[in-house]
């Protein structure tokens, strides 16, 4: 059971504008930044969004992320074959003194 | 550019300790403001935080497994290490290792190895 909630899957057409939801609590999101990783199949997760919002050099600003209070969002714009991963959102949590993940959400490109 | 390398025996019996070993390349381990994570993820599942180790400080554990997790750095062979004891088929997953790099208002693991499967079985 991950300490953060993510829906397990979601889906899109190329072009089309996906969101995916990540919820916490107090002692993580609400009161730290949130973190989101890509993985693609075989692979081992890539840092996508840092600091709620801000992306890496390199990574396309078709992915955004935001939040308010417990929850947060990554969004992908323009959807692309290439964007079928599963994405996994984190925080620090103040209660563990450490990380958590959500289970992750499976992004399929219809 | 910073790479990371796991390592370790890919099959362990139940009851025996787990060992893993982090190679680092082209950076060093013994930067007094870089700590290194261990991250596992069970087959088909998400990601769980092991822990957190700085070469300076103490190691942070996650509360559910600080009872069998030793983590330490190895400057003179800049690498990381960990160990699980009493392993159980629970603890079956791909061990990944990472860099925890901390922008401005936050902290993030923004380089991460290949990760090594383990696998618990008699």
């Amino acid at each position: 059971q991950s300490v953060l909630t993510q829906p397990p899957s979601a889906s899109g057409t190329p072009g089309q504008r996906v969101t995916i939801s990540c919820s916490g609590s107090s002692s993580n999101v609400g009161h730290n930044t949130v973190n989101w990783y890509q993985q693609l199949p075989g692979t081992a997760p890539k840092l996508l969004i840092y600091g709620d919002n801000q992306r890496p050099s390199g990574v396309p600003d078709r992915f955004s992320g935001s939040k308010s209070g417990t929850s947060a969002s990554l969004a992908v714009s323009g959807l692309q074959s290439e964007d079928e991963a599963v994405y996994h959102c984190a925080a620090w949590d103040g209660s563990l003194n450490g990380p958590v993940f959500g289970g992750g959400t499976k992004l399929t490109v219809l | 550019q910073l790479q990371l390398q796991e390592s370790g025996p890919g099959l362990v019996k139940p009851s025996e300790t787990l060992s893993l070993t982090c190679a680092a390349s082209g950076g060093s381990t013994s930067s007094s403001s870089l700590f290194w994570g261990w991250i596992r993820q069970p087959p088909g599942k998400g990601l769980e935080w092991i822990a957190i180790i700085n070469y300076r400080g103490s190691p942070y554990y996650n509360p559910s497994l600080k009872s069998r997790v030793t983590a330490s750095v190895d400057t003179s062979k800049n690498q990381v290490s960990l160990k699980v004891t009493s392993v159980t088929a629970a603890d079956t997953a791909v061990y990944y290792c990472a860099r925890e790099w901390s922008p401005p208002g936050g902290r993030a693991f923004d380089i991460w190895g290949q990760g090594t499967l383990v696998t618990v079985s008699s």
